[in-house]
């Protein structure tokens, strides 16, 4: 069965720092995609970043990288450059590509308070 | 605008009631999705269709249906509503059957509030 722990409930970072979310899942699927969003305080589920679990490099969006250690399966989320507007709730989530349904599991997410 | 239209984006009403949920797709996708996240249980997958036909299905109670239609918007009934069912639903679309590598695009949402 697929599950994805997200272990910080709230974490504080100071602006201009860097941060990191953690985020450890479970499959026993070989083939499977890893997903991050960020849902602000209006609530909207925004895309940040995704990994494949057959991609060599870990990937990368603007401030966001996303560190996939496959043996270890986690797969946590580093922002850069924290800014206040990063204050928001992340999700950890994933899809596994064996099966032929398409949906997403979910962690409960970490709630991000940039601090100025 | 992410390009999936949801409907209502509020909605208030009684226990016992029964009220649907309107989504629109991206245009172009194919694959719709409905969650449902509430703050104990956090984001729960709900019911996926694909090209008007039902493909997955999740933790959906027995009060609750969808379905999909033939312009591929789709519809969350939900009835004999409860307090507990209160709730943001969100709706997602996606290109494909699958999850791509970009996601799902997400609505807004609709929050319900069961009094």
């Amino acid at each position: 069965a697929q599950k994805i722990t997200q272990t910080q409930p709230g974490m504080f970072v100071q602006e201009k720092e860097a941060v990191t979310l953690d985020c450890t899942y479970d499959t026993s699927d070989p083939s499977y995609g890893l997903f991050w969003y960020k849902q602000p305080s209006s609530g909207e589920m925004i895309f940040l970043i995704y990994q494949g679990s057959y991609d060599q490099q870990n990937a990368t969006e603007g401030r966001y990288s996303l560190n996939f250690q496959k043996a270890r399966k986690s797969a946590n989320l580093v922002i850069s450059a924290s800014q206040l507007g990063d204050s928001a709730m992340y999700f950890c989530a994933m899809r596994n590509y064996g099966g032929s349904q398409g949906n997403l599991i979910f962690g409960k997410g970490t709630k991000l308070s940039v601090k100025p | 605008d992410s390009g999936v239209t949801q409907t209502p984006k509020h909605l208030i009403t009684a226990t016992g009631q029964r009220v649907t949920l309107r989504c629109s797709p991206r245009s172009g996708d194919l694959s719709v999705y409905w969650y449902q996240q509430s703050l104990d249980q956090g984001l729960q997958f709900l019911i996926q269709y694909y090209n008007g036909e039902e493909r997955a299905k999740g933790n959906i109670l027995e009060r609750f249906s969808a379905q999909q239609f033939p312009d591929l918007h789709s519809e969350l009934n939900l009835s004999s509503l409860e307090l507990g069912d209160s709730a943001l639903y969100f709706c997602a679309s996606s290109p494909r059957g699958d999850a791509s590598s970009y996601g799902y695009t997400f609505g807004s949402g609709t929050r319900l509030t069961v009094v």
